[in-house]
């Protein structure tokens, strides 16, 4: 079993819909929760993160990391076309020389 | 401000030749990554470096080695490439130490070995 599950997708939403993006791990030593996006062709570049359980907001995105069912989401509210890319969640353990854990990640499309 | 830099993007070799891939980055971090990516598998870590002169291995080491020289440079060296090392290339770096570790990605290197 991987440390880190996440649906692969894709998944398909019209434009102006809220979108939920989720991964599940197994590993209760990670302390921070991170999200990165990776548009086609391109290196992944970071939204957002979290330390420890709770929520983060940032414009339309929020992360959310629930510690005691091993589970965080991020919530893309109004979407729009230019947010179609992959998502990744990324977890760290920082006794373990700073080293991520990656999800495999989930492919979006957001269509007009 | 150019961030992390891989050369080259692409490259095609047939099995058993060598290359080489470049990673540079102009933030002054000490820690650098380099990752494979493959369908259905995610970022895999090859191998890292914490600080100039330092490299340790990663998940799946096997069939590459690397060297950091200088602290904004990080080679990434496969000596005989065989079709199971046809994948895309990432180089990142960070700050590193305690923290979140924020790693900033290059456009990444598509490796293609027939």
């Amino acid at each position: 079993q991987k440390e880190v599950e996440q649906d692969p997708g894709p998944l398909s939403v019209p434009e102006g819909a809220i979108v939920s993006l989720n991964c599940t791990y197994s590993n209760s030593a990670f302390q921070y929760f991170m999200w990165y996006r990776q548009y086609s062709r391109k290196g992944p570049e970071l939204l957002m993160y979290t330390y420890s359980s709770g929520n983060k907001e940032d414009g339309r995105f929020t992360a959310q990391v629930d510690k005691s069912s091993k589970y965080i989401s991020l919530f893309i509210r109004d979407s729009q076309p230019s947010d179609s890319a992959t998502y990744l969640c990324a977890m760290l353990n920082t006794g373990t020389a700073s080293k991520l854990t990656f999800g495999t990640g989930t492919r979006l499309q957001v269509t007009l | 401000n150019a961030g992390v830099t891989q050369t080259p993007k692409f490259r095609v070799l047939k099995t058993g030749q060598s290359m080489t891939l470049l990673c540079a980055q102009d933030m002054n971090h000490e820690y650098m990554y380099w990752y494979r990516q493959d369908p259905g598998m995610g970022l895999r870590l090859i191998h890292y470096s914490v600080g100039e002169g330092t490299t340790a291995k990663g998940e799946v080491p096997d069939g590459y080695n690397v060297s950091r020289l200088k602290k904004q440079n990080f080679l990434l060296g496969l000596e005989s490439a065989a079709p199971s090392q046809t994948s895309v290339y990432f180089c990142a770096s960070s700050q590193g130490g305690s923290g979140a570790n924020v790693l900033t990605f290059g456009a990444g290197s598509r490796l293609t070995v027939l």
